[in-house]
């Protein structure tokens, strides 16, 4: 997996947009970007993918760098319940084989109210 | 998203016994599931690669021998966690390989050994 960095922690006001960083220098050129969060005491939950292209689900939007080497992940209108630790995976090749998660510290996502 | 369950949700059990976590998905058939596990404040770290009807591959530092995972079927995986002694009480997360490689992850297990 390539190696990610992300910031150790954010706040957002709830109900503002919350855009988290993470810089992905060594992806090459068939790895995806994963995002993952973790709500305190519960399992990680998949937020959204890409390759090149920005994404866009109901949960949040990706925004990839032409260069690859860095993305950005949005919620577009953050609550409470998105408070938790926010992982940027990449180096991930889905066309590949089965390989697991290598999770780095992520940041900590803190929504205000 | 997919729906992955683990039971139990949490465990008791004395040093020296065994332990089984079984994960299934509960709305798709997954090839591949993973076990993790993490230890307070600190990121999930992978265990295992569990394929369905092969052996398990175990991340380098993971005994085999104390950590037995079987995927007899497309939808369900097991961890036995044999002859359990205090530093195994971790909380023990279970995955789905997704069909566009993304996982789903189980709400865990928190085993404690006394």
């Amino acid at each position: 997996d390539a190696k990610t960095t992300q910031p150790p922690s954010m706040d957002c006001a709830e109900g503002r947009a919350a855009n988290l960083p993470c810089n992905h220098s060594t992806i090459s050129g068939n790895e995806y970007v994963y995002w993952y969060r973790q709500i305190h005491s519960q399992g990680p939950q998949y937020i959204i993918h890409g390759l090149k292209n920005n994404e866009t689900n109901e949960m949040a939007s990706l925004i990839i760098t032409e260069d690859r080497k860095s993305s950005t992940l949005i919620l577009p209108h953050a609550t409470l319940r998105d408070t938790a630790v926010y992982y940027c995976i990449g180096g991930l090749n889905s066309g590949g084989g089965a390989d697991g998660l290598t999770f780095g510290k992520g940041t900590h996502l803190i929504i205000q109210p | 998203g997919a729906v992955v369950s683990q039971h139990p949700s949490r465990v008791i059990c004395k040093s020296g016994t065994s332990v089984k976590i079984e994960c299934r998905s509960l709305d798709f058939q997954a090839t591949t599931m993973f076990w993790y596990r993490q230890f307070p404040k600190q990121s999930l770290m992978l265990m295992a690669t569990s394929n369905e009807g092969s052996k398990a591959t175990y991340e380098q530092g993971v005994e085999k021998d104390k950590f037995l995972i079987n995927h007899a079927s497309l939808t369900l995986s097991t961890l036995t966690v044999t002859s359990a002694h205090p530093e195994d009480s971790s909380f023990y997360i279970c995955s789905a390989r997704g069909p566009r490689y993304e996982q789903y992850f189980g709400p865990g297990t928190r085993l404690t050994v006394t």
